[in-house]
């Protein structure tokens, strides 16, 4: 399957802060990525659909204002989550379709502590 | 949009006992219904997956069964081991490349 990386691995900031992630395909092109929001104990749920070359398309009560995607270029996707709360803890995971019939392989996640 | 309910939430098998997870669907639209094993702290894993066109697909110790009219698939993990315990996430995709996912069953396997 595809491999993707994230950076960093996980990340504490203090609130107010804006902080940055990374989704990186290593091994092809991906015109699509995928940002995943995971709380402990829950399943995965959709933020936000990236295009490379195009504006994100945004989940239904996501404030795309907050939470702002690049998608730069085809193997670099960035997630800035902007004046971060102790809400916005959680577990951000990417992913990318690769594959004759288009399956999702993910990142392997970034912690994100807001104090 | 599309809606997936998993079952059971949790699930305690012996080691070599088999494990079996159930998962429903509601768009039937969908043809396309994966399953990620998920270890603490690390993203998902794709295990296997499966199309509506096909009803069964084994992978060694995996299986996954499709039911397209009563809109059901199911997982099953035979001789089961303790590298197995895992919260494992069911998946359902119709047309548009978005997923839905169910709400994970945590498995334990004791030795």
């Amino acid at each position: 399957g595809a491999v993707v990386s994230q950076h960093p691995s996980w990340v504490i900031c203090k609130s107010g802060t804006s902080v940055k992630i990374e989704c990186r395909s290593l091994d092809f092109q991906a015109t699509t990525m995928f940002w995943y929001r995971q709380f402990p104990k829950q399943s995965l749920m959709l933020m936000a659909t990236s295009n490379e070359g195009s504006k994100a398309t945004y989940e239904q009560g996501v404030e795309k204002d907050k939470f702002l995607i690049n998608h730069a270029s085809l193997t670099l996707s960035t997630l800035t989550v902007t004046s971060a709360h102790p809400e916005d803890s959680s577990f951000y995971i990417c992913s990318v379709m690769w594959g004759s019939y288009n399956e999702q392989f993910f990142g392997p996640g970034t912690r994100l502590t807001v104090l | 949009g599309e809606n997936v309910e998993q079952h059971p939430s949790t699930l305690s098998v012996q080691e070599g006992d088999s494990a079996v997870i159930k998962c429903t669907y509601s768009d039937s639209a969908s043809n396309y219904f994966p399953w990620y094993k998920q270890e603490l702290g690390k993203g998902p894993q794709l295990i296997i997956d499966i199309r509506s066109n096909v009803g069964e697909k084994k992978d060694q110790r995996i299986a996954v069964t499709l039911n397209k009219t009563a809109k059901h698939f199911s997982l099953h993990i035979t001789e089961t081991q303790p590298e197995d315990s895992a919260v494992y996430f069911c998946a359902a995709r119709p047309y548009d490349y978005k997923l839905s996912f169910g709400a994970g069953t945590t498995v334990t396997v004791r030795a």
